[in-house]
């Protein structure tokens, strides 16, 4: 498609409940990154992808989170076993190739929202 | 480190009058530096981006931004704020080079609020 879809738009967990949440880039772009946004402001870089191999993991929290992203699928994030600090607003952002100088093109998020 | 610090969380303007939002970053090597602006419940929309050519680049809605390698800035400006610009302006930058992954880093962010 021309824009980066990411679903749901909301996901409501209870403390200790598995979220996982979806992203399908802009067809072309090999490249799909996930970054959350806690607070209406600072975005931290979770994770990369160039295609389905992971490309900078730098970012993910050792523990409860992973993320995938599988041939003609829609990528995923998911947590495992949420905590109330995961709340926040996942974006999942695509661009053409890995280059640094590359605009990303961003989703509209989901809002994910523990209990 | 490589960092990126927008010098206020909070501008308001009046309608027709400029708009200036600061952006400084903190690098050992010329970055790549993006303006995105952000509507409530939405995405990141990119603005413009500074890719090493010109130094002054012009972006979407009438803004631009001049890249200042001696000051470490890369202001955006407008010459006159519409009601419709009001939103959340976040800058970042991305570093070149082999071992560097394209992620961008983010600014904290400043809420733009026009007057009428």
């Amino acid at each position: 498609g021309e824009e980066v879809a990411q679903t749901p738009k909301h996901l409501v967990r209870g403390e200790g409940q598995k979220a996982k949440l979806y992203c399908a880039p802009i067809k072309g772009h090999s490249y799909v990154f996930w970054y959350q946004q806690v607070l209406k402001n600072e975005f931290k870089f979770l994770i990369s992808f160039q295609n389905e191999n992971v490309f900078d993991e730098t970012g993910m929290p050792k523990e409860r989170f992973s993320a995938k992203c599988l041939p003609n699928s829609p990528c995923s994030l998911e947590i495992q076993a949420t905590k109330l600090e995961d709340s926040a607003v996942y974006f999942c952002a695509s661009s053409q190739s890995g280059q640094s100088n590359q605009p990303q093109h961003f989703g509209d998020g989901t809002r994910l929202s523990i209990l | 480190a490589q960092s990126v610090t927008q010098l206020g969380s909070h501008v308001s303007v009046s309608e027709g009058a400029l708009v200036l939002l600061r952006c400084n970053y903190s690098s050992s090597v010329p970055p790549y530096l993006f303006w995105y602006v952000q509507y409530p419940n939405q995405g990141l929309q990119l603005l413009l981006k500074y890719t090493s050519a010109a130094t002054l680049v012009k972006g979407i809605n009438g803004f631009e931004a001049e890249f200042k390698k001696s000051e470490t800035s890369f202001h955006l400006t407008k010459p006159s704020a519409h009601m419709s610009d009001a939103a959340e302006y976040f800058c970042a930058v991305s570093f070149p080079g082999s071992s560097n992954t394209g992620k961008l880093i983010f600014g904290q962010g400043t809420t733009l609020q026009v007057k009428p």
